[in-house]
């Protein structure tokens, strides 16, 4: 069983679209997070979720709004999308303070914006 | 904050030789470090992490990573390259905003394996 699944793993869209990443994990955690990595792999956080709840809010513009409506779930919905929206985008989700310290990721969608 | 620097995006070594992958941090707390893999067109993957314990790190796949707090560095080693090692390396460390836990990465390396 996947442990971080995302869906879908390739998304190619219009410019002014808008559009939804799902992210689920099986493992229990009550933490979730959506990364964005560029071109050039950089690997930047955009939000957190801790148990349906925002915890960090990175300075994304507010044309992305995510949504957790469980702590199994955190999706990412994307409004007016730019040419600059194109990345890879992975969710995450790690175990309490304590619990390892560790995340685990999906295994990313590719959005490309044309 | 806490931060981390990685020294060379690219790195290529011959199969069998030393793999050395450099990362320096910047942390006004002691830090928890870890390493990540990306193999291509995949997630992250935890490789070893640094949690104030002992301060070589023993990983998988054979990579360990020694903490120096002299040298603010935690360089990822590996004594013998294999041509499966070939992906993205990310050093990251765990910062907190609001009391919740934060990884901030670096800006990863790449790993070629020369057969």
């Amino acid at each position: 069983d996947t442990a971080v699944s995302q869906t879908p793993k390739y998304l190619v869209t219009q410019m002014g679209n808008d559009k939804s990443i799902k992210c689920e994990q099986n493992l229990g955690h009550d933490t979730m997070y959506w990364y964005k990595q560029d071109s050039k792999k950089f690997l930047k956080i955009m939000f957190s979720y801790n148990n349906k709840e925002l915890i960090i809010n990175e300075t994304v513009p507010n044309r992305f709004s995510p949504k957790s409506p469980d702590k199994a779930h955190l999706n990412l919905h994307i409004n007016s999308l730019e040419l600059g929206d194109s990345a890879v985008y992975f969710c995450a989700s790690s175990p309490p303070l304590g619990g390892g310290e560790k995340l685990f990721f999906g295994s990313g969608t590719q959005l490309s914006v044309l | 904050a806490q931060s981390v620097t990685q020294l060379g995006s690219h790195v290529s070594v011959s199969e069998g030789a030393l793999v050395l992958l450099r990362c320096n941090y910047s942390s006004s707390v002691p830090p928890y470090l870890f390493w990540y893999v990306q193999y291509p067109n995949q997630g992250l993957q935890l490789l070893l992490k640094y949690t104030s314990a002992a301060t070589l790190v023993k990983g998988i796949n054979g990579f360990e990573a020694e903490f120096k707090k002299s040298e603010t560095s935690f360089h990822l080693t590996k004594p013998s390259a294999h041509m499966s090692d070939a992906a993205e390396y990310f050093c990251a460390v765990r910062g907190f905003s609001g009391g919740y836990q934060k990884v901030t990465f670096g800006t990863g390396t790449k790993l070629q394996v020369i057969p």
